[in-house]
């Protein structure tokens, strides 16, 4: 079935570097989400991106969605023990009109 | 505002026991409702979902079922648990599917012994 890779699977960093993790997916999406799930919990809707090559930032989050509409990226500047957690990227088919979650990228941070 | 609540937050169920898993939303009508498994370390599984009452859609083959007798109410059951149904489970809620973000409840861990 339609799968939508993220990667990486982990990535350990210092406090204060950046951190980007990427989803692709093989067929056109609709739109995608992504969600942080801090350890321990549920996960937590972030942000929603609709159009080709568009980009929405939060503070230090910066989000992409690739002009084909096939992938997209969640960068974090100059991290904090804060952002620890698994990020997940979810995209909206356009074929099947579901929503297919990414394998989730953990991040830990070093203080 | 719209809340989702799920119960019991932990579960400890011998093989073989059967197991009923509820989750209720409030301030929200005909809500789309979803129940997942993430294994350890592990993605997000969509187990079910459901834009109505009475209809349950399955996405996996499985030991599990759902029923959703009420607007707001999305159950998971299953009659007898075996060990590979050990897991986090999440139920969540949409106002639409895919084009709304999905609202997920604090999640049941369960273990299988």
């Amino acid at each position: 079935g339609q799968q939508v890779m993220q990667i990486p699977q982990y990535q350990h960093v210092q406090e204060g570097e950046d951190f980007t993790t990427y989803c692709n997916s093989s067929t056109t999406l609709s739109n995608i989400q992504w969600y942080k799930q801090r350890p321990g919990g549920h996960p937590v809707f972030l942000i929603q991106l609709v159009k080709s090559g568009e980009v929405k930032k939060q503070k230090r989050l910066t989000f992409q969605f690739g002009e084909a509409k096939k992938n997209s990226s969640l960068h974090i500047t100059a991290t904090q023990t804060t952002d620890v957690g698994t990020y997940f990227c979810a995209g909206l088919s356009g074929l099947t009109g579901k929503l297919i979650f990414g394998q989730g990228t953990t991040l830990q941070v070093k203080p | 505002s719209q809340t989702i609540h799920q119960w019991p937050a932990t579960l400890v169920q011998p093989v073989g026991s059967p197991l009923s898993l509820e989750c209720t939303v409030e301030g929200t009508s005909n809500p789309n409702l979803y129940w997942y498994r993430q294994a350890a370390g592990r993605g997000l599984q969509l187990l079910f979902y459901s834009v109505g009452i009475g209809q349950i859609s399955s996405e996996v083959p499985q030991n599990l079922s759902a029923s959703r007798p009420q607007d707001r109410q999305f159950i998971l059951s299953s009659k007898k648990l075996l060990l590979s149904d050990s897991g986090f489970y999440l139920c969540a809620w949409s106002d639409h599917m895919g084009y709304q973000p999905q609202h997920f409840g604090d999640g049941t861990r369960l273990s299988i012994l």
